[in-house]
């Protein structure tokens, strides 16, 4: 069993839909819950972090990080095309060498 | 500023073949680390650098790998005797890191792109 599990997709939803995507993980040591997106033959860019439980919102995004049940969300509000891209959850302990462990990455697609 | 960089974009060998990629870091970065990504597997850890510590190499999959970090700057990853199952993007990152609190974001460079017919 994988560390990190995330959704493949793709996910495919029409402009100005809400997308809700997701990851579970096992190790109750993370602290440090990211999301990063991944244009075609990009890098991965840091969109949010949370730190422990709760949620942060950053214009249309919000992280949602739920410790009790091992589960993080992202939610796009009025989603964009330009919001197509490889979504991905990364997680890390907080002390220690700054290992981020990834999810597989969930695929995007906005269409107009 | 400059973001990470890495050459090549593309690489295409032979199986067998030894292969070395770069990796410039931002300016200033203490911490560097290199990823693999293979088609539906994620970004895969392989080795990290922090300052003139050693380095963590416990993602490295075989002793085919092996990476150095001259200067505390710029990074070569090279993989010797190339196999098909090596073809995949290597990413490299960069961060300010220290060792306890904070998520220093980790910046990334494009990728290179290595194909092993």
């Amino acid at each position: 069993q994988k560390e990190v599990e995330q959704d493949p997709g793709p996910l495919s939803v029409p402009e100005g839909a809400i997308v809700s995507l997701n990851c579970t993980y096992s190790n109750s040591a993370f602290q440090y819950f990211m999301w990063y997106r991944q244009y075609s033959r990009k890098g991965p860019e840091l969109l949010m972090y949370t730190y422990s439980s709760g949620n942060k919102e950053d214009g249309r995004f919000t992280a949602q990080v739920d410790k009790s049940s091992k589960y993080i969300s992202l939610f796009i509000r009025d989603s964009q095309p330009s919001d197509s891209a490889t979504y991905l959850c990364a997680m890390r302990r907080r002390t220690g060498f700054q290992k981020l462990v990834f999810g597989t990455g969930t695929r995007l697609l906005v269409s107009p | 500023g400059a973001g990470v960089s890495q050459s090549p974009s593309n690489k295409v060998t032979e199986k067998g073949k030894d292969v070395e990629l770069r990796c410039d870091p931002i300016s200033g970065h203490t911490a560097l680390y290199w990823y693999r990504q293979s088609l539906g597997q994620g970004l895969e850890f392989l080795i990290y650098f922090q300052g003139n510590s050693a380095p963590d190499k416990s993602g490295l999959p075989s002793d085919r790998f092996s990476a150095e970090r001259t200067g505390g700057s710029v990074s070569t990853l090279t993989i010797q005797r190339t196999q098909q199952e090596d073809s995949a993007v290597y990413l490299c990152a960069s961060s300010l890191e220290g060792l306890a609190g904070g998520p220093y974001e980790q910046y990334f460079g494009p990728g290179t792109r290595l194909t092993v017919t």
